[in-house]
């Protein structure tokens, strides 16, 4: 079935990088965007970045931008991310996620990782 | 950024009855709209996508509706598994800037 496991998170003290994976299986990786999206304890859903299927086109929230990194290795079907510079307010569970349909297929999000919790903590 | 207001914050709701939640976006979105449905120490599960569309293995109990800027979500009749937190999300933007709500969590009257 189509899944998707991360790993790589733990704690971090601040300014810090860690540098979180997902790996894929069930489907032809090679053919989807991919994109990262966070939670923080006892908070909503903030997207956090996106990559397209062949990684030429990448975007990031502002949040993170010019201190994250996306990236993926489409022959290890593979998805990371390379977050520097943390923050206190980078602390959450990172869920990597296919967006699907939509226009130019970046729509809804399925499946979902099951999570990998970064903690930024002196 | 288009904002999404989710209400209520909190909903409470005996099992068997129905559950009306709504989600606003701070400007259209046409049908542009998922819902999910999240439990505690899970990732969140695509629920209704296209505003109304079931995704595959949904009851019909859950069912979407609304279009512009204003959604709803509603449970017709409430089963013990239902209790969790739901989060509206729009995919109307190009780059995509995907933006989701603040999430309703429905809980045992």
């Amino acid at each position: 079935q189509v899944q998707l496991v991360e790993s790589g998170g733990g704690l971090v003290k601040p300014g810090g990088s860690l540098r979180l994976s997902c790996a894929a299986s069930g489907f032809t990786f090679s053919d989807y965007y991919m994109s990262w999206i966070r939670q923080a304890p006892g908070k909503g859903l903030e997207w956090v970045s996106y990559i397209s299927s062949s990684g030429s086109t990448i975007y990031y929230a502002d949040s993170v931008k010019g201190r994250f990194t996306i990236s993926r290795d489409n022959a290890k079907n593979s998805l990371y991310l390379q977050m520097n510079s943390l923050r206190a307010e980078d602390t959450a569970v990172y869920y990597c996620a296919r967006p699907i349909g939509g226009v130019r297929g970046v729509g809804w999000f399925d499946p979902w990782g099951q999570g990998t919790l970064v903690t930024v903590s002196s | 950024e288009i904002v999404m207001t989710q209400s209520p914050a909190t909903l409470s709701v005996s099992p068997g009855e129905r559950a009306t939640l709504s989600c606003r976006a701070s400007q259209s979105v046409s049908s542009n709209l998922a819902w999910y449905q999240q439990k505690p120490g899970q990732a969140p599960r695509l629920l209704i996508y296209g505003a109304s569309t079931r995704a595959t293995g949904i009851p019909a109990r859950f069912s979407g509706s609304g279009s512009g800027t204003e959604f709803t979500l509603t449970i017709s009749s409430l089963q013990s598994e239902d209790f969790a937190v739901y989060y509206c999300q729009q995919y109307n933007n190009w780059p995509p800037t995907w933006t989701f709500g603040q999430g309703t969590k429905v809980e045992i009257k």
